[in-house]
């Protein structure tokens, strides 16, 4: 599986925009690019994935570099409900049906 | 919509003893999977399912059986619980397989003591 980096952690303050990297240098011309974000005590949440194009829905918004070797999660306004951790997780299906969870970037959210 | 379901929430087992973790959608969901996290650690897929009567083993499924009679239930039977199976157990579905998001339950965490 191609690998991905994540910082370990961030911060940001309340209502202002957050914006999550992830490199991932060796993907695959078929490789997704997945984000969860898991909430304490609770399981994994699917917030966005795209495989060229940026991408938008009502959690967030996912750029993606033009290389494919890097990408951003940007969360518009951060709330306190969005502290959690960000996985950036790639997938190229075929056999391979697993989401490779790394360690994933803890997100702080100030009041 | 329940969404993904899991029994039960937490668990205390001895060594040696066995149980079912139980799992179900109700989303219609042909595939499913099951996950064990680690303190501080990363999910990692111990079993996968890609239609009812067709399962397969992921990274760690040394120590754990699984069956999909249909499509809503996916157990996940423990024969002789150890130790090193201490962790909490996500079980998950998809619409389709690595283009589509995995929707997850809230776990069930199982301490072997």
């Amino acid at each position: 599986d191609a690998k991905t980096t994540q910082p370990n952690s961030m911060e940001s303050n309340e209502e202002e925009p957050v914006h999550l990297p992830c490199n991932h240098s060796t993907i695959s011309g078929t490789d997704y690019i997945h984000w969860y974000r898991q909430l304490p005590s609770q399981g994994p949440e699917y917030v966005i994935h795209g495989l060229t194009s940026n991408v938008n829905n009502r959690m967030a918004s996912l750029a993606i570099a033009e290389d494919r070797k890097s990408s951003t999660l940007i969360l518009h306004r951060a709330t306190l409900r969005d502290a959690a951790v960000y996985y950036c997780i790639l997938n190229s299906g075929g056999s391979n049906y697993k989401l490779t969870f790394g360690k994933g970037t803890l997100l702080t959210v100030n009041p | 919509n329940a969404g993904v379901t899991q029994t039960p929430k937490f668990r205390i087992l001895k060594i040696g003893q066995s149980m079912t973790l139980q799992c179900a959608q109700d989303m219609n969901h042909n595939y499913m999977y099951w996950y064990r996290q680690d303190p501080g650690m990363g999910l990692k897929l111990i079993y996968y399912s890609v239609g009812a009567g067709i399962t397969d083993k992921g990274e760690v499924p040394n120590g754990y059986n699984v069956s999909r009679s249909t499509t809503e239930d996916f157990p996940l039977r423990l024969e002789l619980a150890a130790p090193s199976q201490t962790s909490v157990y996500f079980c998950a579905s998809s619409y389709g397989a690595f283009n589509q998001p995995q929707h997850f339950g809230d776990g069930t965490r199982l301490s072997i003591l």
